[in-house]
């Protein structure tokens, strides 16, 4: 079973609307939870970094959140953009310097 | 500051041959890892180096791949008499210190024939 659980696996949505991805974790202990969004063809890019006493962290139109008593972590997407569309990955980070990859969500941005 | 640069950015072997990609780190990161990501899948650990010393490759196959990160000059990942089954995208990430701080490249994608 995979560590890091992201849901769902894909997701449409018309421009400017709102959208919230999941990620549970069994991961314990760890150090921080990162989301990443990496376009097709590129390299993840990081959005936010959370540590395990953090509840909330935004980014621009990119809000992260954190739950460490049930593992949760979501990242909603306000007024979404075309360029939106992408894989978002939620990384959590145990106390090592290995980073533990969720399979990410696929999301698609449509005018 | 280029970031952390890979190259090539694609790369076709044919079975058997040797493949050998390079990452060069963020100026002043001395951590180097790399990953591999299979069409539709995430992206699977495989090496995490420091200079001239590997400090764990649990994730790499113990037959055909070996990492370097020489003193001078870039990391190198080679992969010898490669298989259709290795045909991913291979991905490299530098840090100054530990895991925070992470930058990833873009990229290398191997196609094997």
């Amino acid at each position: 079973k995979n560590q890091v659980e992201q849901s769902p696996q894909s997701l449409i949505i018309l421009e400017g609307k709102n959208c919230t991805l999941q990620c549970n974790y069994t991961v314990s202990p760890f150090s921080n939870l990162r989301w990443y969004k990496q376009d097709t063809g590129r390299g993840p890019v990081s959005l936010t970094i959370m540590t395990f006493s953090e509840n909330t962290k935004s980014n621009g139109r990119y809000t992260a959140t954190l739950d460490a008593d049930t593992k949760q972590s979501s990242l909603h997407i306000t007024a979404s953009q075309l360029s939106d569309s992408a894989s978002y990955i939620c990384v959590v980070i145990p106390n090592t310097d290995k980073l533990i990859f969720g399979t990410g969500t696929r999301l698609q941005v449509f005018p | 500051n280029a970031g952390v640069m890979q190259n090539p950015r694609h790369l076709v072997r044919r079975r058997g041959q040797e493949a050998r990609l390079r990452c060069s780190p963020m100026k002043g990161h001395s951590h180097v890892y790399w990953y591999r990501q299979l069409p539709e899948e995430g992206l699977k650990f495989m090496v995490y180096l420091q200079k001239e010393n590997i400090i764990d490759e649990s994730g790499m196959p113990k037959e055909r791949f070996s990492a370097e990160f020489p003193k001078e000059g870039p990391s190198i990942l080679r992969i010898q008499q490669v298989v259709r089954g290795d045909s991913a995208a291979y991905f490299c990430a530098s840090s100054p210190e530990g895991a925070y701080g992470y930058t990833f490249g873009s990229g290398t994608r191997l196609t094997v024939v």
